[in-house]
C-alpha cells in the first residue's frame, strides 16, 4: 500500500533562508509524486509534480523537488524564504484514481 | 472559469440533522472527490467518483454517501450528522483520473461543525 510520511508538522526559518521539507514514501510501482501548497482558509494547490523524466522538478513561486528512487524521497527546496511562502505543504503520491496525501508540514517564515 | 466550487462554505448541525454538500466543476474532467481535512491527519479521502456514473469508498466512508449528479456534479451527503464528521470538507476533480498522473484541483472547502 502507498504511504506518505512528512517529517516534522511544522518547520520555522527566517526570511531569506533556506526552505527544505522532508517528505518520503512508499510504493509499490512507480510512483507519481506531489507537492500541494494551502494557504489559510483555501483549497489545496499544486505547487509541483513528477511524473517521469528529470528528476529535479521546477515548480510555481520558486520551489523545486528532487525525486530520489534509492532513497524514497521527494523532499520539497526553495533556496530563499519569503514571507508570503508561510502556509501549510502537503506531500502527495499517487496510483490509479486515488492519491494519498501525507500529514502537512506547516511552514513559518520570521522576519 | 470558476474551477472547483463548493457550497456552502460553512455549516453547523445537531446531531442527527442531515445535510448535503454540493460541488461543481467546469474543467470537463472525468473524476471526482470528496476529502476530509482534520488537524494533523492530512487530507483523507472519503469517496471518488473515477467517472459519470461511478462511485468508489476511499479511505473513510462511513457515514455518508455521494451522488455523481452529473458530469460536472458531485454531492457529499450526511444521513445523521455526528460531533465527529466535524470537520473542513474538500472537492476535487481531475482530468487523469486512472493514469496515475492524478493532479487534483480543490475547491474553496466546507467548514462544518457538528454540535
Amino acid at each position: 500500500a502507498q504511504s506518505v510520511t512528512q517529517l516534522g508538522s511544522h518547520v520555522s526559518v527566517s526570511e531569506g533562508a533556506l526552505v527544505l521539507l522532508r517528505c518520503n514514501y512508499s510504493s509499490s510501482v512507480p510512483p507519481y509524486l506531489f507537492w500541494y501548497v494551502q494557504y489559510p482558509n483555501q483549497g489545496l494547490q499544486l505547487l509541483l509534480k513528477y511524473t517521469t523524466g528529470a528528476t529535479l522538478v521546477k515548480g510555481i513561486n520558486g520551489f523545486e523537488a528532487e525525486f530520489k528512487k534509492s532513497e524514497t524521497s521527494f523532499h520539497l527546496t526553495k533556496p530563499s524564504a519569503h514571507m508570503s511562502d508561510a502556509a501549510e505543504y502537503f506531500c502527495a503520491v499517487s496510483e490509479d484514481f486515488k492519491t494519498i496525501f501525507g500529514a502537512g508540514t506547516r511552514l513559518f517564515v520570521k522576519a | 472559469n470558476a474551477g472547483v466550487t463548493q457550497t456552502p462554505k460553512f455549516q453547523v448541525l445537531k446531531t442527527g440533522q442531515s445535510m448535503t454538500l454540493q460541488c461543481a466543476q467546469d474543467m470537463n474532467h472525468n473524476s471526482m472527490y470528496w476529502y476530509r481535512q482534520d488537524p494533523g491527519m492530512g487530507l483523507r479521502l472519503i469517496y471518488y467518483s473515477a467517472s459519470e456514473g461511478t462511485t468508489d469508498k476511499g479511505e473513510v466512508p462511513n457515514g455518508y454517501n455521494v451522488s455523481r449528479l452529473n458530469k460536472r456534479e458531485f454531492s457529499l451527503r450526511l444521513e445523521s450528522a455526528a460531533p465527529s464528521q466535524t470537520s473542513v470538507y474538500f472537492c476535487a476533480s481531475s482530468g487523469q483520473g486512472g493514469t496515475g498522473n492524478n493532479e487534483q484541483f480543490f475547491g474553496p472547502g466546507t467548514r462544518l461543525t457538528v454540535l
